[in-house]
């Protein structure tokens, strides 16, 4: 299983670009790249997926590089809202998630 | 967001006694999970179902039991209750091609006195 490694926890002005990285060393040829939001209360919920270089959708950028060795999600200008617990996983989802671990998560906090 | 809900939402219980949390889904996904949450440790796989009737264990499965009878439920039994289980659970499903992402419920805050 890819184990990753990601900061405890970041602080952020309202406004600014907020980088997170996760180091997953031992990623396997199968395995995709995937950063969930968690709220206080709440499950977790999907916000960007990729397998290498650049993926893009309306809420998150995702930047993994030729290595994939580790992967960067860039929120732009946060939010207050954007407070969150963000978690990366990486593992071979062919047939389910069982095989997929989450570890605990970069606490983000946005500071007005 | 998809389908899923959990009920109930909390509940607290007395040491010893059974509890049921029940998953339900309208997305007709193929994979259902339980989870928990604990502070420190993240979310950790409970058990885990890959079809009707077909379940299997996940890294924490000790003390839990769990059933699917019909595509669209997922039922997570601690057949009789500890203090350790004091967590948050949470039902998630996904389709189980190697791109669908997994979907949360919103959680089931259980308490064991």
């Amino acid at each position: 299983l890819a184990k990753t490694t990601q900061p405890i926890s970041m602080d952020s002005y309202e406004g600014q670009e907020v980088n997170i990285t996760c180091s997953h060393n031992n990623i396997a040829t199968n395995d995709y790249i995937t950063w969930y939001q968690q709220f206080p209360s709440q499950g977790p919920r999907f916000i960007i997926q990729g397998y290498k270089t650049k993926v893009t959708n309306e809420v998150a950028s995702l930047f993994i590089p030729a290595d994939r060795k580790s992967s960067t999600l860039s929120l732009p200008r946060v939010s207050l809202s954007d407070t969150a617990v963000y978690y990366c996983l990486v593992g071979d989802r062919a047939g389910g998630y069982q095989k997929v671990t989450f570890g605990t998560g970069t606490k983000l906090q946005v500071i007005p | 967001d998809a389908g899923i809900t959990q009920s109930p939402r909390h509940k607290v219980t007395e040491t010893g006694t059974p509890v049921t949390l029940r998953c339900h889904q309208t997305e007709n996904h193929r994979y259902m999970y339980w989870y928990r949450q604990d502070p420190g440790h993240g979310l950790r796989l409970i058990h885990y179902s890959y079809g009707v009737k077909d379940t299997d264990k996940g890294e924490v499965s000790d003390g839990y039991s769990v059933s699917r009878s019909k595509t669209e439920d997922f039922l997570l039994t601690l057949e009789s209750a500890t203090s350790s289980q004091t967590s948050v659970y949470f039902c998630a499903i996904s389709e189980g091609t190697v791109i669908s992402p997994l979907h949360f419920g919103n959680g089931t805050r259980l308490t064991v006195t």
